[in-house]
């Protein structure tokens, strides 16, 4: 079970905006900045989001990130099928001196 | 360009141990936290271990702790993980990661291909 609590699957249609959340708790959320990666099929994860909302260069600004307590939320607008993919959020926990991650969050566009 | 390499994944008896490799390249290394993280067949991502920039900060995942070490050589721009005491549930992917903190927020900004590590009898 992960420390952070995403919902396992997600979906929309092309041009539609679809939200991932991510819950967490006062050691990781709550005292530090979320990120979020996107892992596309058979391959490496890579960086969509850091610090709640900043996007890497490349990435497109469909892809939003926002922080509030101890939880976050990914959206993505204007859906399109190459965002097919794995999402997980992470935060550094107080306790652990290291990440921890969502379960993650199955992304299909239909 | 930023190049992240893991090596020396295999199949492992249980009780056997690995030495992974990962050989970074496009970027001053030394000026690096990194870490490895791990990805079970069909599940989601997990850190295993992080070590700083000199080798003073070491840290552990619980489920790693008294049988994973981590180690770097700078000369060399490679990180190590050495696996001791292994079993089923250490299956997975490994990759390794390059660390950036800014004003205290750290994430992982690139990330290797990564290594499987299978063990099985």
């Amino acid at each position: 079970q992960s420390v952070l609590t995403q919902p396992p699957s997600a979906s929309g249609t092309p041009g539609q905006r679809v939200t991932i959340s991510c819950s967490g708790s006062s050691s990781n959320i709550g005292s530090n900045s979320v990120n979020w990666y996107q892992q596309l099929p058979g391959t490496a994860p890579e960086l969509l989001i850091y610090i709640n909302n900043q996007r890497p260069s490349g990435v497109p600004d469909r892809f939003s990130g926002s922080k509030s307590g101890t939880s976050a939320s990914l959206a993505i607008s204007g859906l399109q099928s190459e965002d097919e993919a794995d999402y997980y959020c992470a935060a550094w926990d107080d306790s652990l001196n290291g990440p921890v991650f969502g379960g993650g969050t199955q992304l299909t566009v239909l | 360009e930023v190049q992240l390499v893991e090596f020396g994944g295999g199949l492992v008896k249980p009780g056997g141990s690995l030495r992974l490799s990962c050989a970074a390249s496009g970027f001053t290394f030394s000026r690096h936290s990194m870490n490895w993280v791990r990805q079970a067949p069909g599940k989601g991502l997990e850190w295993v271990s992080s070590i700083s920039s000199s080798s003073n900060y070491i840290y552990y995942g619980d489920s790693v702790k008294g049988r994973f070490t981590i180690s770097r050589d700078n000369a060399k721009n490679s990180l190590y993980l050495q696996m001791n005491s292994l079993s089923a549930e250490d299956t997975a992917v490994y990759y390794c990661a390059r660390e950036v903190c800014n004003g205290g927020n750290c994430y992982f900004d690139y990330w290797g291909q990564g290594t499987l590590v299978t063990v099985s009898s």
